[in-house]
């Protein structure tokens, strides 16, 4: 069955610094979600990628989604405290099915 | 709009007891969820509805029961709780399925003792 893995489990960066989180599957992934959760709260929506290559960005966070639709990025530019939390990507088992999600990274801004 | 309610917020239970979790909508969606929780596990599905009247099973429907007699509410019922069930538990809803935003509520945190 399909799994997603997010890299990494954790992550800690100062204020201002750029960072990286990933969400693999070994399966093609349809409709890649990302959503974000802030500690003790429900997860809000950042966006879907669909299309092999695709890049979307919202604010300083930008996701894309690889050409052979099997890997996913979440790109920080100069992070803030208010983008602490859980990060964690979520997929389609297979195209408009039921969404599967990954364990999560969890991030951490020192001021 | 509320969006997505959940009650209660916390609750301990005794190994054996049963309850039931609150899961509103005020969206007018079809679809809703109810998902657990599991520290670094991420969010596993335990039950679905595609609308008023249907439900299904998902990835970890073993220990819970759920009905859907109108598309504002989803309530879920733990029967017989195990410590095993200890979890946060998440609904959501969506307006369809695939390709749709799901809106989270704000969880139940459960402990089963």
């Amino acid at each position: 069955s399909q799994e997603l893995e997010q890299s990494p489990q954790s992550l800690i960066v100062q204020e201002g610094k750029n960072l990286t989180i990933n969400c693999t599957s070994s399966k093609t992934l349809y409709g890649l979600y990302w959503y974000k959760q802030k500690y003790g709260e429900g997860l809000i929506f950042l966006m879907m990628l669909q299309k092999g290559g695709e890049e979307k960005s919202h604010e300083k966070i930008t996701a894309k989604l690889d050409e052979k639709k099997q890997q996913s990025s979440l790109h920080i530019t100069a992070s803030q405290p208010s983008h602490a939390g859980i990060y964690l990507c979520g997929a389609e088992k297979t195209s408009y099915d039921k969404v599967i999600f990954g364990p999560g990274t969890s991030l951490s801004v020192i001021p | 709009n509320a969006g997505v309610t959940q009650t209660p917020k916390f609750r301990i239970l005794k190994i054996g007891q049963s309850m039931t979790l609150q899961c509103a909508q005020d969206m007018n969606h079809n679809y809703m969820y109810w998902y657990r929780q599991d520290p670094g596990m991420g969010l596993k599905l335990i039950y679905y509805s595609v609308g008023a009247g249907i439900t299904d099973k998902g990835e970890v429907p073993n220990g819970y029961n759920v009905s859907r007699s109108t598309t504002e509410d989803f309530p879920l019922r733990l029967e017989l709780a195990a410590p095993s069930q200890t979890s946060v538990y998440f609904c959501a809803s969506s307006i369809a399925g695939g390709r749709n935003e799901q809106f989270f509520g704000p969880g139940t945190r459960l402990t089963v003792l």
